[in-house]
């Protein structure tokens, strides 16, 4: 069964601390996406990345940056967390060489609180 | 700019109800992709549909159904004999043709809830 894997499901950091967002995927995907979902604002693009090494900024990437050390792995870090980081932060993988618009596979979701 | 309303926020029904979702969608590119997925209390957003602006066939899987117009520039989701198991957020995406669905652009998410 094919799956992206996120490393938590619930975190809790402290204002000013460096957090690290883990997230692997198991379909050797080239394509992979860090998003946050708000109530009442649907999901926003952080990051993504369409190969190893690569990455590109969504529409919110502020107070965020990634790494993508390896194709299975992408990684979300946040570098000095802030109160209005607390979200749902969603990753998501799909696949480039069936074409474009291939459709997404999402991990659970890491429910993050900064207190 | 794209952009994607689901006027809908919560929606309840009792099981069996049939009960459509609502989706508008706006952009001046004349092809491009629609989507909707299933996010159940587990918090994993499921694929359920793509469609592609020149596909205005409906589509149906079960008890699904997708009505596209392109017209209204509406793509709505239609659950028939709905059951608990349909209770979830359910959104809707935009994608411009050549462009990548990780990029899409979704809707803020209606909640279903379906009461036994």
């Amino acid at each position: 069964d094919v799956k992206v894997t996120q490393s938590s499901r619930y975190l809790v950091k402290r204002t000013g601390e460096k957090v690290f967002l883990e997230c692997v995927q198991d379909m050797d995907h080239e394509n992979m996406f860090w998003y946050r979902q708000d109530p009442g604002l649907g999901l926003r693009l952080i990051y993504f990345s369409y190969d190893v090494k690569m990455k590109e900024k969504g529409d919110i990437p502020e107070g965020y940056s990634v790494s993508r050390e390896k194709k299975e792995r992408f990684s979300l870090i946040l570098e000095s967390a802030s109160t209005n980081q607390t979200s749902m932060y969603l990753c998501a993988s799909s696949d480039s060489t069936s074409g474009t618009n291939e459709k997404l596979f999402f991990g659970s979701g890491t429910q993050l609180s900064v207190l | 700019a794209q952009k994607v309303t689901q006027a809908q926020t919560e929606i309840s029904v009792v099981e069996k109800e049939d009960v459509t979702l609502d989706c508008v969608y706006e952009t001046r590119d004349t092809t491009y992709y629609l989507f909707w997925y299933k996010q159940p209390p587990s918090g994993e957003l499921v694929f359920l549909i793509r469609r592609n602006s020149f596909d205005e066939q409906n589509e149906i899987s079960g008890r699904y159904s997708w009505n596209f117009q392109k017209s209204t520039s509406s793509f709505n989701f239609t659950i028939t004999a709905s059951q608990v198991v349909d209770s979830a957020v359910y959104f809707c995406a935009l994608s411009e043709a050549w462009g990548n669905a990780g990029k899409s652009t979704f809707g803020d998410g209606t909640t279903l809830t379906v009461k036994p």
